[in-house]
């Protein structure tokens, strides 16, 4: 069956770095997505992975292992306004997306 | 501005109601999306519509029904509603579907069915 398994929460201190991980197995393989979603709104984009490696979009980067079905999300220099659930999704073979339940993050001062 | 509405923001109605979720994209984006959030669950999809005039059932279409008459607007109606459908629904939509396109949703409707 396809899975993805993310932690359920987080805590992390403001001005630290955090890495949230998600671990997936899906029929077939076409991308992986970050997303954010602060508490009563919508889900809002952050990264996309293809291909093995790094990805780095300012304070966040993002990384994938194909042949490990491993991605985490790096968030650096933590702000009070990244307290939110980060949403890991698969393309599967159908391209269609598969969602993990996401990851509730809390930030502390 | 660009984006996604959705409409109503929250309903509370009995069960056995019928009720349509309307949604409405002006980035002329191809593939349309209606999602269900639940607590502790990934999002949902429900239906999807590559272009218009196409739709198709996604993981938990039963109960639901969607139609794509233009690019813009892809309504999500409940026939007779049941408290199990009670969640948040989210519309989305992509430039293009089965690619890297990202999702861009709508502020979301929240349903209670008593």
């Amino acid at each position: 069956g396809q899975n993805i398994d993310q932690p359920t929460e987080m805590t992390a201190t403001e001005g630290a770095i955090v890495q949230i991980n998600c671990t997936y197995q899906t029929s077939g393989f076409n991308g992986l997505f970050w997303y954010q979603q602060h508490a009563g709104e919508a889900p809002t984009f952050l990264s996309y992975n293809v291909l093995d490696g790094l990805e780095e979009k300012g304070r966040f980067s993002s990384f994938l292992s194909r042949s490990k079905g491993y991605s985490y999300l790096l968030l650096k220099e933590l702000q009070m306004k990244d307290s939110a659930s980060y949403l890991c999704a698969t393309m599967d073979s159908n391209y269609q997306l598969i969602w993990g339940a996401g990851t509730k993050l809390i930030i502390k001062p | 501005i660009a984006g996604i509405t959705q409409a109503p923001t929250s309903q509370i109605l009995a069960a056995g109601r019928r009720m349509t979720l309307r949604c409405t994209q002006d980035m002329r984006h191809n593939a349309m999306y209606w999602y269900r959030q639940d607590l502790g669950l990934g999002l949902r999809l429900i239906h999807y519509s590559n272009t218009a005039g196409t739709t198709g059932k996604g993981e938990v279409p039963d109960g639901y029904s969607v139609s794509r008459a233009n690019t813009d607007d892809f309504p999500l109606t409940l026939a007779s509603t049941v408290p199990s459908q009670t969640s948040v629904y989210f519309c989305a939509s992509s430039a293009r579907d089965g690619s890297d396109s990202p999702l861009h949703f709508g502020n979301g409707t929240r349903l209670t069915v008593t």
